[in-house]
Parts: structure tokens; sequence; C-alpha cells
């Protein structure tokens, strides 16, 4: 079962413009990860954020993190097309946090 | 390192048959992940190791599906017989866990299924 799900499933923008993607998970969580996966490929880690911290930043990415909405956003700011791709966020499917269960993702269409 | 080395990378296959996917990790991961993904479902997790021992196989859909890791630098899943059901794109990952960390996974490319 998913743990994590994304929101919107699927975005569309322009170069230049900013991305938000929203995850919901349903229990207590240590960290909650994001991944992007560019089309035929696998998943590729972008950032970790703890359940202490409330956001992190990346480059061009911003993670927040409300464990009181069990809630997370990741957003892409001056969006390129480079970035079209899926994005998932990540937690732990056991308690030991050893084990990753996914979203179904938001798929992010940028165009120039 | 080349990163986790998954093969083949396309398979097509006719239901009833035997099919084997294969999966190298980097080099001094502990765990190592089956997952697969399909449109409906998702990314599930099939079954996942620790230092070559299956640790949890609850994702495992059924009998038919079936997975090995004989030594760290090795793993397969087999689909014993394959059903059109199972036509998935199936991801390898592994990982080193730090107790006091998380567990950042590093994926293969994947492996397609298509069981006609």
């Amino acid at each position: 079962s998913q743990q994590g799900e994304e929101d919107p499933q699927a975005l569309s923008i322009q170069e230049g413009e900013n991305a938000t993607m929203n995850c919901s998970y349903k229990t207590s969580i240590n960290n909650l990860q994001w991944y992007r996966q560019n089309s035929g490929r696998g998943l590729v880690h972008l950032i970790l954020i703890r359940s202490n911290e409330r956001e992190k930043h990346s480059g061009r990415l911003r993670v927040t993190l409300d464990t009181s909405k069990k809630s997370s956003s990741l957003l892409i700011t001056a969006s390129r097309a480079a970035d079209t791709a899926s994005y998932f966020c990540a937690t732990a499917a056991n308690q030991a946090g050893t084990a990753l269960i996914f979203g179904k993702g938001t798929t992010l269409s940028v165009s120039s | 390192d080349a990163g986790v080395i998954q093969s083949p990378r396309h398979e097509v296959t006719e239901m009833g048959q035997e099919v084997t996917l294969r999966c190298k990790p980097i080099s001094g991961h502990d765990y190592l992940f089956w997952y697969r993904q399909t449109m409906m479902r998702g990314l599930e997790l099939l079954i996942y190791f620790n230092n070559n021992v299956p640790i949890d196989d609850s994702g495992m859909p059924e009998d038919r599906f079936s997975a090995k890791m004989p030594n760290a630098s090795f793993s397969t899943l087999k689909i014993q017989p394959s059903e059109p059901r199972d036509s998935a794109v199936y991801f390898c990952a592994s990982s080193f866990y730090v107790i006091s960390g998380a567990n950042v996974l590093t994926f293969g490319a994947g492996s397609r299924l298509t069981v006609l």
C-alpha cells in the first residue's frame, strides 16, 4: 500500500515558472525523501528532510515538511525543460526505515 | 562505480514462460530492493535483502515470484510461469544504510517486461 500520495498527478508549466508538488502521508515518519524519474529511467534521489526539519534547500529545490499535517512539498524554482520528469515522495515502510515506499508521483512537464 | 546494473533492459515473452531478471548492486551496499512499477499501481516494493538475506517478501504478489541473492554482487527475480498481468517495469535498487541516518536508494535503469 502507498504511504505517500503526491498531488497534483500532473503539472504543466512554462520554463522559468515555479513548480510545486505536494505529498501527504499517513503514519509518523523519521524522514521523507524526494526522487525524480526521467522517462524510461530509474529513480534518482533528490533530497531528504528529517522529521525535526521544517525546510531544506538544494540548488533550485526547496522542500518543506509539516509533520502536524503529515505533508511535504517540493518546490522547483525557475524551472527548465530538463526538469520534465516524474517526482515521487518516499517514506519508510517499516520502523527501522530500511525500506521505502513511494507514492504514485507527480508528472511535471516544462515547456520552452 | 557503474551504478546498479540490471539485465535484460527489455524482455518480451509469452504467457507461461519463465522470466529471470538480474541485478548487480553497487559494491559495498548492504541492502538490495526489488520494485515493480505499473501505471495502475505505481511503484510496489516486492522484496528486499540485507547482507544477502531476505528480510521482507510480503510484497511478492504470488508464489510464481521468487528472488534470490546468492552473494553480495548478484540478485535474481524469477517469475514462473509468467502471466500478462506481470507486464511492468521491474527495478532493482541498492543502498548502504547508516543507522543514524536514512536509507537512500540508488536505482538501476529497470527491466521492462512484456508478457504476451
